[in-house]
């Protein structure tokens, strides 16, 4: 258990359809993140909000919609994805900047394929 | 603004050898620097960070990393590598001035561990 909670752990979606990845901590933190695994690739940083306002996003697709309602969830909605969006998508928790910062808390990630 | 790069894709070490993985960074300043590691199917592990003072930090599972300005580097080592270290360990950086909780990843560094 570490602390910060991905659910589902697998999806496979059409590229028509709509569906939502989940994550909640429940660890204190202030600050939450989507960021994107592809193979080959650095983990992209895709959303980050703090004190539940979004305060980046790295230019991406308006396929992902994110959404943070409270400190503790955070939710990716997906919709008319591409076969390049699968990828393991990973969820992190932190304290916000001059509050304690000690770096992020993973969760164990969506693996996502667009079939 | 920040960038990290991870030399080595692939490492091989045998069990019990000694072990260190480079990371190399790009920043202006002093930059919060981690060391993460991933095992397959997971989330990232967060293994040691460096803030400020003390150069040599050390973290869990008996790894330490060296932060030398000079060389804008921030290596992982370990002294006697276990068949359990084999993951993949990424090295990240944050930009202090700004807000510095946005981390940016190296490409990663794959460790396989020969008995």
């Amino acid at each position: 258990e570490t602390g910060v909670t991905q659910t589902p752990r697998h999806l496979v979606m059409g590229m028509t359809n709509k569906k939502s990845l989940k994550c909640e901590q429940h660890l204190g933190h202030n600050a939450m993140y989507w960021y994107k695994q592809s193979a080959k690739k650095p983990l992209e940083l895709m959303f980050v909000y703090s004190l539940e306002e979004r305060v980046e996003n790295n230019s991406v697709p308006s396929r992902f919609s994110p959404e943070c309602p409270n400190s503790s969830h955070l939710f990716l909605h997906l919709h008319t994805l591409q076969p390049e969006d699968s990828a393991l998508y990973l969820c992190a928790s932190s304290q916000p900047p001059g509050t304690g910062f000690n770096g992020y808390t993973f969760g164990s990630g969506t693996r996502l394929t667009v079939v | 603004a920040q960038s990290v790069t991870q030399p080595d894709i692939h490492i091989t070490v045998s069990e019990g050898a000694s072990l260190e993985l480079r990371c190399n960074y790009s920043y202006g300043a002093t930059p919060y620097l981690f060391w993460y590691v991933q095992s397959p199917g997971q989330g990232l592990q967060l293994l040691l960070k460096y803030f400020s003072g003390d150069t040599l930090v050390q973290g869990i599972k008996g790894f330490e990393a060296e932060f030398k300005r000079s060389q804008s580097s921030f290596n992982l080592r370990k002294p006697s590598v276990h068949w359990s270290d084999a993951a993949e360990y990424f090295c990240a950086v944050g930009a202090p001035e700004n807000a510095g909780n946005m981390l940016t990843f190296g490409g990663g560094t794959r460790l396989m561990v020969k008995p």
